[in-house]
């Protein structure tokens, strides 16, 4: 079975520097999805950016990029000239494309904090 | 995310009692799925279903837990007996086939306490 790991309980990063947050995961499949997950204190998830396993090229969302290094199973978050209202817990989530589950497997999550 | 709308948004019960939480998707999903999140356990799948066919249920805790997608534009998660230790934050996802690809987006959740 799938898993993945969020090795930093939490982070904290000062206003409009940057922070990377870590995630591991272990597979055997080639084909999957990574996903990047953000919950405010408001307990809703929020989609932050996806990764397809087939594409080389790293996703970017405006302020938010990943680092994806398939060999290594390493799905890292960097976020860019932080902001206050980036302040969540942060969610990494895999998906596998063959064998038809549809199921994310969810790391244990990273509470960022950012300093004003 | 519009487009799940969950309800209730919060409930508090008595123990014994019991719970049914709603969830209307938009059309032109691929699947529904049903999460519960608890500090001790994080993000669990509890069940999900792909044309309205339960798929995986493997994560459902025990009988006292049931879940029903009668349509493809509403599901139900329903507890009976509930008990304190079933108080937690249910989402309801879906997938969906957009531009950039299939991806999962979450209800606002339902926050249960059981008393």
């Amino acid at each position: 079975a799938q898993t993945v790991t969020q090795s930093q309980p939490e982070m904290s990063v000062q206003e409009a520097e940057t922070v990377t947050l870590s995630c591991t995961y272990d597979t055997s499949e080639s084909d999957y999805y990574l996903f990047w997950y953000k919950q405010p204190p408001s307990r809703q998830m929020i989609l932050v950016i996806r990764q397809e396993a087939y594409k080389q090229q790293n996703a970017t969302e405006n302020r938010f990029s990943v680092n994806f290094q398939k060999a290594a199973k390493s799905f890292s978050l960097k976020i860019s000239d932080s902001q206050l209202g980036d302040a969540a817990m942060y969610f990494c989530a895999y998906r596998s494309i063959l064998g038809g589950s549809e199921k994310l497997v969810f790391g244990k999550g990273t509470k960022l904090t950012v300093n004003p | 995310d519009a487009g799940v709308i969950q309800s209730p948004r919060h409930e508090v019960t008595e123990m014994g009692q019991e719970v049914t939480l709603r969830c209307k998707p938009i059309s032109g999903h691929n699947s529904l799925f049903w999460y519960r999140q608890t500090m001790m356990r994080g993000l669990e799948l509890l069940i999900y279903f792909n044309n309205n066919v339960p798929i995986d249920d493997s994560g459902m805790p025990e009988d006292r837990f049931s879940a029903k997608m009668p349509n493809a534009s509403f599901s139900t998660l329903k507890i009976q007996p509930s008990e304190p230790r079933d108080s937690a934050v249910y989402f309801c996802a879906i997938s969906f086939e957009g531009f950039s690809g299939n991806t999962i987006y979450f209800g606002e959740g339902s926050w249960l306490t059981v008393v």
